[in-house]
């Protein structure tokens, strides 16, 4: 089974600094994607960004980007300009034949 | 409304209670998951419907029990729970078409299980 890699269980950045939480994943596949995810103290989870393997263009939305290495296998978010609203945990996820998530890292916004 | 609802928000329940947790869609979506979340460890997948057909049950207990009426509904029936069941389940869908893997969850806000 795929597996996905969060090696940073906590993160915390000041207000308006730049963050970048970290994500490695094991796969055979060629075609697959792949997501981050924000899970809020509401706890409902909503897709950040996603990023399909085939293509070789980081995907980027609005402050948030990724920097997707395909050989190394790794799957980097960034955040720019950091807002107190942007504290919350960070699932990194692989999609192949189904969902295979990591076990997030929890982002504190220091004001 | 948002897009995927579930209640209750919380549940506290003994193990030898029956109880039922539900998740409602509102995106026209076909397919629909149940995921247990605990601290520290992978969201794990349950259970899959496709098309109201349940394709995956990934070795759970049969103290938990799916079912899924529709496309839009989904419960997942608790009985003879043990204390380590106690966990938040996420109910998400997707839309699935041909087999593509671009498919996207939308998650629901959970269900926070205690199970004393």
């Amino acid at each position: 089974a795929q597996t996905v890699t969060q090696s940073q269980p906590e993160m915390s950045v000041q207000e308006a600094e730049t963050v970048t939480l970290s994500c490695t994943y094991d796969t055979s596949e060629s075609d697959y994607y792949l997501f981050w995810y924000k899970q809020p103290p509401s706890r409902q989870m909503i897709l950040v960004i996603r990023q399909e393997a085939y293509k070789q263009q980081n995907a980027t939305e609005n402050r948030f980007s990724v920097n997707f290495q395909k050989a190394a296998k790794s799957f980097s978010l960034k955040i720019s300009d950091s807002q107190l609203g942007d504290a919350a945990m960070y699932f990194c996820a692989y999609k192949g034949d189904q969902f295979y998530f990591g076990t997030g890292t929890s982002l504190t916004v220091i004001p | 409304e948002t897009g995927v609802t579930q209640t209750p928000r919380h549940l506290v329940m003994g193990m030898t209670n029956k109880k039922s947790l539900k998740c409602e869609q509102h995106l026209g979506h076909n397919a629909m998951y149940w995921y247990k979340q605990s601290a520290k460890k992978p969201l794990e997948l349950m259970f899959v419907y496709n098309f109201k057909e349940q394709t995956e049950n990934n070795s759970v207990p049969s103290r938990f029990s799916p079912e899924c009426p529709n496309s839009s509904h989904l419960f997942l029936h608790l009985h003879t729970l043990q204390p380590e069941d106690s966990a938040l389940y996420l109910c998400a869908s997707s839309q699935v078409s041909g087999g593509a893997t671009n498919e996207k969850l939308f998650f629901g806000s959970g269900t926070q299980l205690s199970v004393l």
